[in-house]
């Protein structure tokens, strides 16, 4: 059982170029999402899913495009990579509804990227 | 309360010392209060899920409680020792479908 698998690991962009950090779970989790890790902020979410076929945005989306079309993955698109864009990422994963502890968030090992 | 807010923002504690920390979060239209514990270079971990109002929990040394009227949770740690050394992130959530925001962390070094 795998859990929350992110790649890549690390990744170095120039201003301007683009990418997908991949997001992918194994445990038929509905809701997903994106956080961005910045210093003395703690994780701020970026775009969330709730299902397949189903996004919405976050508290910082500017700059990021997600998709979902199957339950198990959620890619996570810079359109136009910027150095305000050098974070950790990680991705988390959790189940819905009852019981409650199902709810908790199940995260990625993260994917650290830099835009120079 | 509008947001997810901690305190304090860091904390400093010789071992063996007791700590608490505290988590203020939205009181109306709640479902469940998360604290997780967050080591450097990893990913956060869950503690604990709460959402009934009085819900106390524990797991070792480390203990929660939630006062959902009030819109406040308290994380207490019990003799701390340098691996309890972490960021502690809390998060609300208002319905079981909804997006998980955390508030900005307790940043806990433990001194040997």
């Amino acid at each position: 059982n795998a859990g929350v698998t992110q790649t890549p690991k690390f990744q170095v962009l120039k201003t301007g170029q683009s990418m997908t950090l991949q997001c992918a779970q194994d445990m038929n989790h509905e809701y997903m999402s994106w956080y961005r890790q910045d210093p003395g902020m703690g994780l701020r979410l970026i775009h969330y899913s709730v299902g397949a076929g189903i996004t919405d945005q976050g508290e910082v989306p500017n700059g990021y495009n997600v998709s979902r079309s199957t339950t198990e993955d959620f890619p996570l698109r810079l359109l136009s990579a910027a150095p305000s864009q050098t974070s950790v990422y990680f991705c988390a994963s959790r189940g819905q509804g009852a019981p409650s502890g199902a709810n908790v968030l199940t995260f990625g090992a993260g994917s650290r990227l830099t835009v120079l | 309360i509008l947001n997810v807010e901690q305190s304090p923002q860091s904390l400093h504690v010789q071992e063996g010392d007791s700590t608490n920390f505290t988590c203020s979060f939205p009181s109306s239209n709640f479902y469940a209060l998360h604290w997780y514990r967050w080591e450097t270079a990893k990913s956060p971990e869950a503690l604990f899920v709460m959402t009934l109002n009085g819900d106390e929990k524990k797991k070792g040394r480390i203990s929660a409680t939630l006062n959902t009227k009030e819109g406040y949770s308290y994380l207490y740690i019990k003799g701390s020792q340098p691996e309890d050394s972490a960021t502690y992130l809390c998060a609300s959530m208002k319905t079981s479908y909804d997006k998980v925001i955390f508030g900005p962390g307790t940043s806990l070094s433990v001194i040997p």
